[in-house]
């Protein structure tokens, strides 16, 4: 069965600009959350996606918003980019259980 | 407020040693324990998990220990292999609040052949 899988794995943009990020949970899986990793703040809770609805949310602002598609695709959006930004974002999807899997992640860097 | 925390940021072991990795948490209502391994640029792999009815699962090489009263889990790796080396995260998570993992900040593993 194949993983999780996030597109792009690399992004470059200025500050200013918005970006959009993709990932495609295992086959099946119906939750997908989205975590930040940073150096100092570590893995944080972005917000978690089920049967399209948001049900979940972390102490992120409004310029960090996603949605996830009938398929359980699910893509994460940041208007508006800041230097703190650059980060490694992380898409985790989730069957029933409570553990859940990481995809690759896609290295945002903000210039 | 960092509700889970590994105070080791990192930790050297030599190969065939046991390895033993610490974390402590604050928030008395999560009750599912999860441990990640992570290998730079690539995302973290989920290796063993433990609810709170339970004060030990294993897995393999891979033991982890829950002490409820004292907030406190702890991955023991045994024997370590150089293979091991990365860094490990210990998550939780709350009953209702599912698929919402608090991490600690990871605790660097090196296993020294």
């Amino acid at each position: 069965k194949a993983g999780v899988t996030q597109t792009p794995r690399y992004l470059i943009k200025t500050r200013g600009q918005q970006v959009t990020l993709s990932c495609s949970p295992i086959s099946g899986h119906r939750s997908v959350s989205w975590y930040q990793q940073t150096p100092g703040q570590g893995l944080q809770f972005l917000f978690e996606y089920f049967s399209e609805t948001q049900r979940n949310k972390g102490n992120f602002p409004g310029r960090f918003s996603g949605r996830q598609f009938s398929n359980s695709r699910s893509e994460m959006n940041v208007s508006t980019l800041e230097l703190g930004d650059s980060a490694l974002y992380l898409c985790a999807s989730s069957l029933v259980s409570d553990t859940q899997y990481f995809g690759p992640g896609t290295r945002l860097t903000v210039l | 407020d960092q509700q889970v925390k590994q105070n080791s940021p990192s930790l050297s072991v030599q190969e065939g040693r046991i390895s033993i990795l610490n974390c402590d948490y604050t928030n008395s209502m999560f009750d599912y324990f999860l441990w990640y391994k992570k290998y730079p640029a690539e995302g973290p792999t989920f290796l063993i998990s433990i609810s709170s009815i339970k004060d030990k699962n294993e897995d393999g090489r891979f033991t982890v220990f829950l002490n409820k009263s004292a907030k406190h889990l702890s991955l023991h790796i045994v024997p370590s292999q150089p293979g091991d080396s990365a860094v490990y995260f210990c998550a939780a998570n709350r009953m209702g609040s599912n698929y919402k993992l608090t991490f600690g900040k990871g605790t660097l593993l090196t296993v020294n052949p």
